[in-house]
């Protein structure tokens, strides 16, 4: 079955201690993405891979890296979080960006930082 | 201005109704995506389109390219079609409409 796995789906943790949020997917897809969705605003891109070691910003990078070793994962990490870090993050992923193909969504993480 | 706007932003209505919600953009486009998410969070892919017309049982989509607009159909919506309904334009990077909150009442 075709599936994007993200994990923890819930996390409250303090300010300052980092935490990695892992995503992976078993569609051999080129491209994955880490968005986080506040109230009111929507979905913001916080960055981007289009292959193996390729990664790039998105709209809303400050305080996250990623990293792309593998093609099926695509962690997220907050070195050291903050309350306006509290959100519901979503990891996605499609075969691959150029002509905006099938998207695949993880469940979501909600991450509370206290 | 948003480059992506969804109208209405909430619709409330009856089950059996049919629903339309409507999604405009401003930029060019190759492609366009409608999904939904749950109450709970997840998001599920509905439809990719570049052109014309998709239907997937009691949903159909439509994209007019030329007005720059595309429509998300429910034929006799039930109460779990209850979800927020969100736009997305492909042009070079995705960008996403703020979505539409749908309620089915029994």
């Amino acid at each position: 079955e075709a599936q994007v796995t993200q994990n923890p789906r819930y996390l409250i943790t303090v300010t300052g201690k980092k935490l990695t949020v892992t995503c992976s997917q078993n569609m051999n897809h080129e491209y994955m993405s880490w968005y986080r969705q506040d109230p009111g605003l929507g979905l913001r891109q916080i960055y981007y891979s289009m292959n193996v070691e390729v990664t790039d910003k998105g709209d809303v990078p400050e305080g996250y890296k990623v990293s792309r070793k593998e093609k099926r994962n695509f962690p997220l990490i907050l070195e050291s979080p903050s309350p306006n870090q509290t959100s519901l993050y979503f990891c996605a992923s499609s075969l691959n960006r150029v002509f905006g193909n099938t998207i695949y969504f993880g469940e979501g993480s909600w991450l509370t930082v206290v | 201005k948003n480059e992506v706007e969804q109208s209405p932003q909430n619709l409330t209505a009856q089950e059996g109704e049919f629903i339309t919600i409507n999604c405009s953009y401003s930029v060019g486009i190759s492609a366009l995506h409608w999904l939904q998410q749950h109450p709970g969070g997840g998001i599920v892919s509905l439809f990719m389109l570049s052109s014309g017309k998709k239907k997937h049982g009691r949903l159909i989509a439509t994209i007019n390219i030329q007005e720059k607009h595309s429509s998300l159909h429910i034929t006799a919506s039930h109460p779990r079609d209850s979800a927020v309904y969100i736009c997305a334009v492909f042009n070079y990077q995705l960008i996403w409409g703020a979505g539409t909150k749908l309620i089915i009442k029994p």
